[in-house]
């Protein structure tokens, strides 16, 4: 979608570093969400955001952290407590009322070095 | 707890053939379905949204259909192209959990030329 934008496309973190991951959306939506997606499993949910400075833990939050600043942002930290990081990061959005589905960005891929 | 199944896994067909990819949920109490379509590295591109209240959603070539009391949608393709070749994921959003939404694990569609 055009009105995500996730950054970097490609990422590499060193053990024992954070690396933090950009989402930046214009589509003026009240809800943002991190998921992550390994082969064969789907995506789990890694945090969201229902508001500006709320978040909440989603799924497998462990190992990760979030902040919500500012509306149109929404970035995630991979700790070094994420033992397995190599993944593909999806943000997405939701407008109010969660009724007209969700706006995903174009990911970015994390791996270790 | 919510499950979402699609079916088949993989599939491959010649162009120009119509197809019909299945998703199935255990839940009927659900607010919508979201069909996706994912291209290799990409993020999620939201094809058809179907509220609980409608049967069928159309978009060009695609059309999905959804019957809450069997807990099954179909995405239907008329005349494939080679472009159509994705993974193609559904998502029911039934409020329960964080985000409110399951996906299924995708249909990996290949377009023979």
């Amino acid at each position: 979608d055009g009105g995500i934008t996730q950054s970097p496309k490609y990422l590499f973190r060193k053990e024992g570093q954070n690396v933090t991951l950009s989402c930046e959306q214009n589509l003026n939506h009240d809800a943002m969400y991190w998921y992550r997606q390994d082969p064969g499993q789907g995506l789990r949910l890694i945090y969201y955001s229902q508001i500006v400075n709320d978040f909440q833990k989603g799924d497998i939050a462990e190992g990760y952290s979030v902040s919500r600043e500012k509306k149109e942002s929404f970035p995630l930290t991979v700790t070094s407590a994420q033992k397995n990081p190599t993944a593909f990061y999806l943000c997405a959005t939701e407008s109010k009322g969660r009724n007209l589905g969700k706006h995903f960005g174009d990911g970015t891929r994390l791996s270790i070095l | 707890k919510q499950e979402v199944t699609q079916i088949p896994a993989a599939l491959s067909v010649p162009e120009g053939e119509n197809l019909v990819l299945n998703c199935s949920f255990t839940d009927s109490a659900i607010y919508n379905l979201q069909w996706f379509r994912q291209d290799p590295g990409k993020g999620l591109t939201s094809l058809l949204l179907i509220q609980s209240s409608q049967r069928e959603q159309t978009s060009g070539r695609l059309n999905a259909s959804l019957d809450k009391s069997s807990g099954r949608s179909t995405l239907y393709i008329a005349a494939s192209q080679p472009g159509d070749s994705a993974t193609y994921l559904c998502a029911v959003h039934s409020g329960g959990g964080a985000d409110g939404l399951t996906f299924g694990k995708g249909t990996h569609l290949i377009i023979q030329p």
